[in-house]
């Protein structure tokens, strides 16, 4: 069955150190977005990419970057850690805008 | 900007009633609604896509339908189980964004 897994699960870091979480989906959907997840927040968009070589940022990507270099992977990378960066993040994919949003189980990363 | 709202913020209801979850939006040029049921610690789970074009979709005891005019989607869960306690979002693109409302938090009691 297709699916769309995140690595690691569980991550604690250091302020300061760069961080990559890894998103893969197999649907073969040319959409992926990275999203993060706070108490009194809800979930807010990193960055999303529409295909091959596109990023885009969404309304929370200062110290997040992703590159997409083929159609199932997105990783998203934190360039230096901060506290403010303690959250769940999620991937997701979706075959056009008009078809469903499939999330994977997330990552929750802790920054200390 | 686009502002997504769900009332109530938690639900408690026995097993066995039917309930509406509500979703309301302030701009209705959108693509479509998602709703999706998130339990405590795993990620998002989709039940049900309505396109823009469409007033409702039904999938088993789910139904959720959508009114763009009054910019509100409703979900409307029928006899209810302790099983489908979750906490419930709905999710809408409008414009090249994917916008989430904050939640309903549903505890079905046995």
């Amino acid at each position: 069955d297709a699916e769309i897994t995140q690595s690691p699960r569980h991550k604690i870091t250091e302020t300061g150190r760069q961080v990559t979480l890894a998103c893969h989906q197999t649907w073969n959907h040319n959409n992926m977005f990275w999203y993060r997840q706070d108490l009194g927040h809800g979930l807010r968009l990193i960055h999303y990419s529409y295909g091959v070589h596109d990023t885009n940022k969404g309304e929370v990507s200062d110290g997040y970057s992703v590159s997409r270099s083929n159609t199932e992977d997105l990783p998203l990378t934190l360039e230096s850690a901060a506290s403010s960066q303690t959250s769940v993040y999620f991937c997701a994919s979706s075959g056009n805008l008009y078809n469903e949003q499939f999330f994977g189980p997330g990552t929750r990363l802790t920054v200390l | 900007k686009q502002e997504v709202t769900q009332i109530p913020a938690a639900l408690s209801v026995p097993e066995g009633e039917n309930l509406v979850l509500n979703c309301s939006f302030t701009d209705s040029a959108i693509y479509n609604l998602q709703w999706f049921r998130q339990d405590p610690g795993k990620g998002l789970t989709s039940l049900l896509l309505i396109q823009s074009s469409q007033r409702e979709q039904t999938s088993g005891r789910l139904n959720a339908s959508l009114d763009k005019s009054s910019g509100r989607s409703t979900l409307y869960i029928a006899a209810s189980q302790p099983g489908d306690s979750a906490t419930y979002l709905c999710a809408l693109w409008n414009f090249n964004k994917f916008y989430f409302g904050s939640g309903t938090k549903l505890n079905v009691k046995p």
